[in-house]
């Protein structure tokens, strides 16, 4: 099992442009969720997907961000125009029910100059 | 709102030297209450689920509690290899059915020859 893939591993980009960051799941995953890390907030939820639709996208900070799922082994989590407190560790996880453990990729590290 | 607070924020400890780490959470609703450990640049990795009061988990020198009051991991004589972040998250059950784990800022344990 290869695991949650996610690219690209750090991103560095300048404030206004767009970022995309991808993830694809453990094969057979239903659920997938995008969190950000940063050192004062710890890990915060920003979206999640059940058998590819957004069920609860209440923790997504503004309209800059956006992600979609459009298939079972794909997803994207879109931040345009980007902004230097955008910047922070987001990782994509997935598990294969509600309840159970979520297995984390190992994050992609965007920095907004 | 839901909070999940982790104590200490960092632990310093001799090899050998056990000791505990504490979860507490202001939350409705709780479905499971799930151990992570994280190590730099990586994602957070599943230790341990626990459910309901009374249950225990064991993973070689790591031990979950989870009574009506406390949340503890327990380090019986840890290691070196041992050092990492401690994450604890509480799975909340969503109106509607879906749920969110909420995680804590962690825990960031060095161990020491």
């Amino acid at each position: 099992d290869a695991g949650v893939i996610q690219s690209p591993r750090h991103e560095v980009t300048e404030m206004g442009q767009e970022v995309t960051l991808r993830c694809k799941p453990i094969s057979g995953h239903d659920y997938l969720f995008w969190y950000r890390q940063t050192m004062m907030r710890g890990l915060e939820l920003l979206i999640y997907f059940n058998n590819n639709v957004p069920i609860d996208d209440s923790g997504m900070p503004e309209d800059r961000f956006s992600a979609k799922m459009p298939n079972a082994s794909f997803s994207t989590l879109k931040i345009q125009p980007s902004e230097p407190r955008d910047s922070a560790v987001y990782f994509c996880a997935s598990s294969d029910s509600g309840n159970s453990p979520l297995h984390f990729g190992n994050g992609t590290r965007l920095t907004v100059t | 709102e839901d909070q999940v607070t982790q104590s200490p924020e960092a632990l310093r400890l001799q090899e050998g030297e056990s000791s505990s780490l504490n979860c507490s959470y202001t939350v409705s609703g709780l479905r499971g209450l799930f151990w992570y450990r994280q190590d730099p640049g990586k994602g957070p990795e599943f230790l341990f689920t626990l459910y309901s009061a009374g249950e225990e988990k064991e993973k070689e020198r790591l031990k979950a509690t989870l009574t009506k009051k406390e949340r503890f991991l327990h380090l019986t004589a840890p290691k070196p290899e041992d050092s990492a972040t401690y994450l604890c998250a509480a799975n909340l059950i969503l109106t509607g059915g879906g749920n969110k784990l909420t995680f804590g800022t962690g825990t960031q344990l060095k161990v020491e020859l």
